[in-house]
Parts: structure tokens; C-alpha cells; sequence
């Protein structure tokens, strides 16, 4: 399955460190996702672009930082973390963003921060 | 906005028996109700879906109900076999380009031998 890829697909890093997640899709998709998964809140949404515009961003703190510089791929990028931002960090696309599209997960980033 | 509950959290049934994973939601305005089983290790997989136009719909051994009244849908896995030991979320959202899919937390399902 390469529809949706990730890079890394695991990552330590320390809590002043800077580091990105990269997603990259190959489907021609239009809407790209950040979701959050962890023990206490499975697939969590974090950020959402539609056309390379954010249209959603969940409340996260600013030390989560995406960008999306066309429509085929998303970054996530990361400084001053805690250890409670320990989760896996997946990566979605949909054809166009609009509810009703079936979302394409990548197989994820296994983040631990210490 | 939105919010899902999902029931059970965990759940073993034996193989060969159904199972039977429920979900609720808040938005009555939620038209979309996917299903994704999430294997050991592995990414998410879209299952199932239904729209609010339909009120059962079936794939072999799968199949959702939906009840938009009571605002609550099904997933329904018959003769259930190993590979259907997995954790599956179900996630609700209505249509809009801008509206956000909102998922369950999940159900943890063991065939037991």
C-alpha cells in the first residue's frame, strides 16, 4: 500500500528539540489530514486542508505547526514538545475534503518525545 | 459540535459468533457514518460506510444499521473470524466542505478461539 506514506516512522526526540513529520500522498487527492492517536483519544483530529488552505485547525497547541505546500503533500512541524505529545501521528487524504469522502490513512509517525 | 460515543470499549466474542459494536452521535444534521478497522500495527481501513438516506447496508459479513431518530448506528460482523480481531472506530460528519469528521474511540474486538 503506498497510496498514503509517512516518513519518519519512528521519531525520539527531546523536548527542545525541532524536528518535521512529512506525509506525502500519490491518490490525487485534494484534502490532507493530521490526526492524533494515543491511548486516552484515538484519532483525534488535529489539522485539516482543503486545497491547500487550512480549514480546520483543532485546537492544537502552537508547538504543532503544519504546512501544506500543494495538495500532494503535508508537513507537521514540531518544537519544544512534551512527553504527553507521545502518540502516533497520522496522516490522511480524502478526494476533496467534503464529508462523504472516505479518508486514506498513512501508516503513521510512532513519535516519542523524552 | 459533534460528538460520538462508542460501545463497547472491548469486546470477545467466540469465533464464529456475531458481534455487534454501537455507536451514537450528537449532530442531527450528520449525514456520513463510516466504519474503519484498525489491525495490530497497521493504519486505519475503511470498512463500511452509510449515508442518512439509507438505513441498513451490507457488505458479506458486515453490515451497519442506522436509526436517525434515535440517532444511533450499528456495526454487525457475522461468523466472525480471527482476522476480525482488530479495533474498529466508528466516525460521524454531514456534508460540507468545511465540517469535520468526528470518530469514536474505538472498539477493541478478540475472536476467541
Amino acid at each position: 500500500e503506498t497510496g498514503v506514506t509517512q516518513t519518519p516512522r519512528h521519531l525520539v526526540m527531546g523536548m527542545t528539540n525541532k524536528k518535521s513529520l512529512k506525509c506525502e500522498q500519490h491518490l490525487g487527492h485534494n484534502a490532507m489530514y493530521w490526526y492524533k492517536q494515543s491511548a486516552k483519544k484515538p484519532l483525534e483530529l488535529m489539522f485539516v486542508y482543503n486545497f491547500k488552505e487550512q480549514t480546520e485547525n483543532n485546537s492544537v497547541p502552537s508547538r504543532f505547526s503544519p504546512e501544506c505546500p500543494n495538495s500532494s503533500h503535508l508537513f507537521l512541524h514540531l518544537h519544544t514538545l512534551q512527553p504527553e505529545d507521545s502518540a502516533l501521528y497520522l496522516c490522511a487524504s480524502s478526494q476533496d475534503g467534503t464529508s462523504g469522502d472516505e479518508q486514506y490513512f498513512g501508516p503513521g509517525t510512532r513519535l516519542t518525545v523524552t | 459540535g459533534e460528538n460520538v460515543e462508542q460501545h463497547p470499549s472491548t469486546l470477545s466474542v467466540q469465533e464464529g459468533d456475531s458481534a455487534v459494536i454501537k455507536c451514537t452521535y450528537s449532530d442531527s444534521a450528520s449525514n456520513y457514518f463510516p466504519w474503519y478497522k484498525q489491525e495490530l500495527g497497521k493504519r486505519p481501513q475503511l470498512i463500511i460506510d452509510i449515508r442518512s438516506n439509507v438505513g441498513e447496508k451490507k457488505d458479506q459479513r458486515i453490515a451497519v444499521t442506522l436509526n436517525k431518530t434515535a440517532k444511533h448506528f450499528s456495526l454487525h460482523i457475522t461468523e466472525t473470524q480471527p482476522e476480525d480481531s482488530a479495533v474498529y472506530f466508528c466516525a460521524a460528519s454531514k456534508r460540507g466542505r468545511d465540517d469535520k469528521i468526528i470518530f469514536g474511540k474505538g472498539t477493541r474486538l478478540h475472536i476467541l478461539p
